[in-house]
């Protein structure tokens, strides 16, 4: 199965802050990487879609980009509504994987 | 509007058997594969199985393999998830997805326990 190494797993930040999660993927998926963000009692929502599409809705703060074999979520200006955990999920081949998930906290 | 609803979780023995459904509307159900995604308390999210578009190809993550059975009725816009020989490490909230993930239901919550 390929492994999806997301760091770090908890972040103490700011609001304003730029904030960047990393992806390491234990071979090559391609683009096939999705971002999501789940907050306390909610359902994952898509915020990257191939690793660099900004999905629906989603504002132009949140950005994807990949560098190789790692893949990275960048949220630049933090605001108080980014606060929650964030996954990466590759779905290149079966079975599609998750990465462990960042949580956000604000200092 | 693309709807994921899913029902059929709640508290069951260890070994006992459950059925989890999830009614989607908003879209041709039978043009999508489907899947189930779970994450237990407190944990991360773990791919559980998926579906093709008429039911013909099936995929199941190694920890649920022979246990679960997935399964879809076109007709009804529904898939369904059998889960058999529940264990304590099933617990999580189980949710409905549209591969590639873009829609997800809101979950249930699956309990095993005595």
């Amino acid at each position: 199965d390929i492994q999806m190494t997301q760091s770090p797993s908890s972040m103490s930040v700011s609001l304003g802050d730029t904030v960047t999660i990393t992806c390491r993927a234990s071979q090559d998926v391609g683009i096939y990487v999705n971002w999501f963000q789940q907050k306390p009692g909610k359902s994952p929502r898509r915020m990257i879609y191939r690793a660099t599409n900004l999905a629906d809705g989603v504002p132009s703060r949140f950005s994807g980009s990949r560098s190789g074999s790692d893949y990275s979520l960048t949220i630049s200006s933090l605001e108080s509504e980014d606060v929650a955990d964030y996954h990466c999920l590759q779905y290149d081949e079966y079975p599609p994987t998750f990465g462990s998930g960042t949580k956000l906290e604000i200092k | 509007e693309v709807q994921l609803v899913e029902s059929g979780g709640g508290l069951v023995q260890p070994g006992r058997s459950m059925k989890l459904s999830c009614a989607a509307s908003g879209f041709t159900f039978s043009d999508y594969y489907m899947a189930w995604v779970r994450q237990a308390p407190k944990k991360g999210l773990e791919w559980v199985a998926s579906i093709s578009y008429e039911g013909s190809s099936t995929y199941y993550g190694d920890s649920v393999k022979g246990r679960f059975t997935i399964s879809r009725d076109n007709a009804k816009s529904t898939l369904y998830l059998q889960m058999n020989s529940l264990r304590s490490e099933d617990t999580a909230t189980y949710y409905c997805a549209r591969p590639p993930f873009a829609y997800w239901g809101q979950g249930t919550l699956v309990t095993v326990s005595s």
